[in-house]
């Protein structure tokens, strides 16, 4: 399967622990996206990479939240001191082009005791 | 982006044409409508999108009025895999935003046997 990979898949942490999330775009897609989504919500946009520069960046990102993009190929998204609001599904999309079509992975699921 | 109204839920009986219909009044001239939607525990899939003609591939048609106000996703034949919550965005028309897409609440179709 060529698609979004991402992983883990699932992480339970305890609260105030760091937690970082990795993303395996589509080869050769230079547009990568974080979108978080929460319990009967729709996903919500965290940020954005093109190659390896991040161009926009969500209010929902605080500074607890770092992402990455080194080379311009895989991401990780890391969560520092985590609280339990950030229990949530962190989705992972990436795309050829300047478009709205987007190719999300299965996501990582996170919950913070 | 124009925000976008869909109905909460939806049935259809498998082997039927299912209608999903969307409110997009505010819209602008150069905003695209897209359609995702994302089946349990699965990220979400790209269905398809369009500017102001009807557009079909071998997921789903779109059909988009006249004036741009509304849309409607036809999946011709639904089957129970169909079963999913359906999102339509209208989304960014240019810059870096092109992937920065606001998902709302979605419809949630359940295809019945």
């Amino acid at each position: 399967d060529t698609g979004v990979s991402q992983d883990p898949r699932h992480k339970i942490t305890k609260r105030g622990q760091n937690v970082t999330f990795r993303c395996d775009p589509i080869s050769e897609h230079n547009r990568l996206y974080w979108y978080r989504q929460t319990l009967g919500q729709g996903p919500e946009f965290l940020t954005y990479f093109q190659n390896e520069a991040q161009l926009e960046k969500s209010r929902l990102l605080s500074d607890r939240f770092s992402a990455e993009r080194p080379k311009g190929s895989f991401s990780t998204l890391e969560i520092q001191r985590t609280e339990q609001g950030d229990s949530a599904m962190y989705l992972c999309a990436s795309s050829p082009r300047a478009t709205g079509e987007l190719f999300f992975g299965e996501g990582s699921r996170l919950t913070v005791l | 982006d124009a925000k976008t109204t869909q109905p909460p839920s939806m049935d259809c009986a498998e082997g039927r044409a299912a209608n999903l219909p969307c409110n997009h009044s505010t819209i602008s001239g150069n905003e695209y409508v897209y359609w995702y939607r994302q089946i349990h525990s699965q990220g979400p899939q790209y269905i398809i999108h369009g500017l102001k003609n009807n557009e079909t591939n071998e997921m789903a048609s779109l059909i988009i009025t006249e004036d741009r106000k509304s849309s409607t996703l036809i999946l011709p034949h639904a089957t129970l895999r169909d079963t999913a919550v359906y999102y339509c965005i209208v989304g960014p028309a240019g810059g870096t935003s092109y992937g920065k897409l606001t998902f709302g609440q979605g419809t949630i179709l359940t295809v019945h046997p």
